[in-house]
């Protein structure tokens, strides 16, 4: 069965809004989150690594006001962009480090319109 | 930081020929090498992993191979099925399971 669970799976909304996916760790108490983009016929880049109790340490070139994350609990992070703008419409996936790989979320399917 | 350059982009083989996905990466401190298998749509699922300690690994019709030396590992399908047919990822990790960074990705098709 999945042991990450994300959602919204698909969310079409209107330049300016701001969204919010979460990610849940169904199996694991997650102390590391991991946030990954991916744009059509593209690979997987890393956001961001979300650590539980502390601020989310964001890769170069990912602006960190632009995309909050909150990691909460040991099985809740949440990523929301802010202000969204069509040039953030993508594929968001979540993972989630336990027993010794990486378990990834089935992803959230951004469009802005 | 690390880099990771995967070839071919794109692979056709006639089913139940072998496939082969080749991975180079920059960081010689880097020693956890995943696969992952992602079908259109969906989140990708690791099928096979190596640790820097380890220089082949096979399970059933895959299997991987490392060299250190020379700083590339590469993915083997044998008897390749419709199935089969997805975009695979290889990918290397400073520590075992922490961050990845993921090579371009090459799309598998299975002719049958």
């Amino acid at each position: 069965g999945a042991v990450v669970s994300q959602h919204p799976s698909w969310v079409i909304c209107k330049s300016g809004t701001s969204v919010k996916i979460e990610c849940r760790s169904l199996d694991f108490q997650a102390t590391t989150m991991f946030w990954y983009r991916q744009f059509p016929k593209q690979s997987l880049m890393l956001m961001a690594t979300s650590n539980e109790g502390s601020k989310a340490t964001y890769e170069q070139g990912v602006e960190k006001d632009k995309f909050l994350i909150n990691h909460a609990s040991l099985t809740l992070s949440t990523l929301t962009v802010t202000s969204a703008h069509p040039e953030d419409s993508s594929f968001y996936i979540c993972s989630v480090k336990g027993m010794g790989s990486q378990h990834f979320g089935d992803g959230t399917r951004l469009s802005i319109l | 930081g690390e880099n990771v350059e995967q070839h071919p982009s794109t692979l056709s083989v006639q089913e139940g020929d072998s496939a082969v996905i080749k991975c180079t990466y920059s960081d010689s401190a880097s020693n956890y090498f995943p696969w992952y298998k992602q079908e259109l749509g969906k989140r990708p699922q690791l099928i096979i992993d190596i640790r820097s300690n380890v220089g082949e690994k096979k399970d059933q019709r895959i299997a991987v191979t490392l060299n250190k030396t020379a700083k590339h590992f590469s993915l083997h399908i044998t008897e390749t099925q419709p199935e089969d047919s997805a975009v695979y990822f290889c990918a290397a990790s400073l520590e075992y399971g922490n961050k990845l960074v993921f090579g371009a990705g090459t799309i598998l098709r299975v002719k049958s």
